[in-house]
């Protein structure tokens, strides 16, 4: 059975930093597209950042330069190191896969963890 | 970046109503659009890949058409676990991009 876990959220001061991890069972990370949502409190579903197989990654707009996606392949664990945070990256951040063999998009995800930037 | 505009941002309905809610993309994305369910404190959940295809264990009432920019989702008799907030989410390119929601309410 596919499971992700996430973990690493909490309150955390402006200009902070934070590591997100998300723990995947069921599928070997490095083979899939994963992929980091989040969604700021009462507002909707942001894609903040994605990591392919072949290790390509991309970033929104509103994190560039600031956040980075990585994955440990020895761990299926995928990571989402947050710098220079601002009161803006409040969210629930959710880690995502997707089956690309199946066709599917980000179909299976996390339970999601709060992060909470403020002084 | 392709921007999706989602309408209506909200509307209220009755059960057994049928349901529309549309997506725009600011681009051509042929037809690599799904749509997600949400409910509060929950994860999203998958309903529809590439435009018009149910996932597996999605009730048969949940539809999607459309290619290109216009895309749409239709619920044919609303039931009352459907109340939820509704995303589409384009994936045809690096960056994901989701539109802005539709939550339905109870009228």
């Amino acid at each position: 059975e596919v499971q992700l876990v996430e973990s690493g959220g909490g309150l955390i001061q402006p200009g902070g930093s934070l590591r997100l991890s998300c723990a995947a069972t069921g599928f070997t990370v490095s083979s899939n597209y994963m992929s980091w949502v989040r969604q700021a409190p009462g507002r909707g579903l942001e894609w903040v950042s994605g990591i392919y197989s072949g290790g390509i990654t991309d970033y929104a707009d509103s994190v560039e330069g600031r956040f980075t996606i990585s994955r440990d392949n020895s761990k299926d664990t995928l990571y989402l190191q947050m710098d220079s945070l601002g009161a803006e990256d409040t969210a629930v951040y959710y880690c995502a896969r997707a089956d690309i063999v199946a066709g599917l998009p980000l179909v299976n995800w996390g339970q999601g963890t709060l992060v909470t930037v403020s002084s | 970046a392709i921007q999706m505009t989602q309408s209506p941002s909200s509307l209220s309905a009755s059960v057994g109503d049928r349901v529309t809610i549309t997506c725009r993309a600011s681009q051509g994305i042929r037809n690599d659009l799904a749509w997600y369910q949400q409910k509060p404190g929950k994860a999203p959940k998958l309903l529809i890949y590439a435009a018009s295809s149910l996932q597996s264990g999605v009730p048969s009432r949940f539809s999607g058409s459309g290619s290109g920019t216009d895309f749409t989702l239709t619920i044919s008799s609303l039931q009352p676990e459907d109340f939820a907030t509704y995303y589409c989410l384009q994936d045809h390119n690096y960056s994901l991009s989701f539109g802005g929601g539709t939550k339905v309410e109870f009228k």
